[in-house]
């Protein structure tokens, strides 16, 4: 199976900085990696297809980026809404794994 | 708009079966693949199980093989999951969600879930 590993496993952050969440492939998935966001109490949100193509009404403030075993989410300037666990997922191989998700909290 | 509604979730005893549903509208079911994804209270997400836009690929993850067994009615709209010998480590929210294309692609859209809850 392919893992997945997600940093940092939590941060914290101001309104208006800038974060980036990593996602590492044990092994090469070409662009196979997806983006999800989940809000507390919510069913998760599909944000990035493809590595870094946006999910149609998806502000573009999300962006992602990255080919083979390293992949990044970068939230341009982090607003109260965004306070929440995102998720990668690859979809090269089965079984589809996911990252253990990071925690983004507001200061 | 796209819709997935899942039911059927509840209070299962450990060994008892359950089946959940998954009813869609606002696209062509029989042309997208779906994933069933769970997550325990508290947990991270996992994948389960997906199946093709016309059913005849199948995948599941190792501990619900031979147990769980996912299907689709494209005249109804409708993916179901059933489970089978259910364990207390299968008491999760079921999400299902489409994927993007026929199978094999990313999940686009999202249903609210149901909570299956093991115990006895």
């Amino acid at each position: 199976d392919i893992q997945m590993t997600q940093s940092p496993s939590s941060l914290s952050a101001s309104v208006g900085d800038r974060v980036t969440i990593t996602c590492r492939a044990s092994q090469g998935i070409s662009n196979y990696l997806a983006w999800f966001q989940q809000k507390p109490g919510k069913a998760p949100k599909s944000l990035i297809y493809a590595a870094s193509s946006l999910q149609s009404g998806v502000p573009s403030k999300f962006s992602g980026s990255g080919s083979g075993t390293d992949f990044t989410l970068t939230i341009s300037s982090l607003q109260p809404e965004d306070s929440a666990t995102y998720y990668c997922q690859q979809y090269n191989t089965y079984p589809l794994t996911f990252g253990g998700g990071t925690k983004v909290e507001i200061k | 708009q796209v819709q997935l509604v899942e039911s059927g979730g509840g209070v299962v005893q450990p060994g008892r079966s359950l089946r959940v549903s998954c009813a869609a509208s606002g696209f062509i079911f029989s042309n997208h693949g779906m994933h069933w994804v769970r997550q325990a209270p508290g947990m991270g997400l996992e994948w389960v199980t997906s199946i093709s836009y016309n059913a005849k690929d199948k995948y599941y993850k190792d501990s619900v093989k031979g147990r769980f067994t996912v299907s689709r009615d494209n005249s109804k709209n409708t993916l179901y999951l059933q489970m089978n010998s259910l364990r207390p480590e299968d008491t999760a929210f079921y999400y299902c969600a489409k994927d993007a294309g026929y199978g094999g692609t990313s999940a686009d859209h999202w249903g609210q879930g149901t909570l299956v809850s093991v115990s006895s």
